[in-house]
């Protein structure tokens, strides 16, 4: 079956440690984004991706970072410069480019400070 | 910048009963879409709304887009224990998708 993966589902940081999620997807999809959802909270956009090699910020980038060197992975860095990094991940393509198609979700990946 | 409000936060009912659960922005969308995050799931994507006025139905669920297009709404007839979960808006910009921040259904056996 088609979908996305998000490794690992839970994932626990220490202070000054950098930290990357996984997410990998098999729809052939061309965008993939990054979302982070905090209770209460709708989900906000850290980081997406509408082709190979090229990414762009959302809403919250500030200490995340993103690479897109294969069309099927785009893995998710938590650096030490984001201060408040727990959250749930969830991790999203879509087949075409724009943020008009609909969002396929990952079952994200839960971060917790140690 | 764009917001997407959405209420209530919270809502839980008997089974049986009715619910809904509004989005409004303060500016025009272009589209609006609807997603339901079952307790410890992700979003699944349930339907898109284009048109002023759109009103489109998937079993007891229907969905309305304002003849403005600044907002719109889910109504669930009976609500079923499978229905509970976070049910989310999310409104598209021009090339900017906004989240509401959800609201939770909680059903009464």
């Amino acid at each position: 079956d088609g979908g996305i993966t998000q490794s690992p589902k839970y994932l626990f940081r220490k202070e000054g440690q950098n930290v990357t999620l996984s997410c990998e997807q098999n729809l052939n999809h061309d965008a993939m984004y990054w979302y982070r959802q905090d209770p209460g909270q709708g989900l906000r956009l850290i980081y997406y991706s509408q082709i190979v090699n090229d990414f762009q910020k959302g809403d919250i980038a500030e200490g995340y970072s993103v690479s897109r060197e294969k069309k099927e992975s785009f893995p998710l860095t938590v650096t030490s410069a984001q201060k408040n990094p727990t959250a749930f991940y969830l991790c999203a393509s879509t087949r075409g480019q724009g943020l008009h198609q609909p969002q396929h979700f990952g079952d994200g990946t839960r971060l917790s400070i140690l | 910048g764009q917001q997407v409000m959405q209420i209530p936060q919270y809502q839980h009912v008997q089974e049986g009963e009715d619910f809904t659960t509004y989005c409004n922005s303060s500016t025009t969308l272009s589209n609006i879409q609807w997603y339901k995050q079952r307790p410890g799931g992700h979003p699944v994507f349930l339907i898109q709304l284009v048109k002023s006025g759109e009103v489109k139905k998937q079993k007891r669920l229907t969905f309305q887009f304002g003849e403005a297009k600044k907002n719109s709404s889910l109504h669930i007839t009976a609500t079923q224990t499978t229905d509970v979960g976070t049910y989310f808006c999310a409104g598209l910009y021009g090339n900017k998708l906004v989240f509401g921040a959800g609201t939770i259904l909680r059903v009464k056996s």
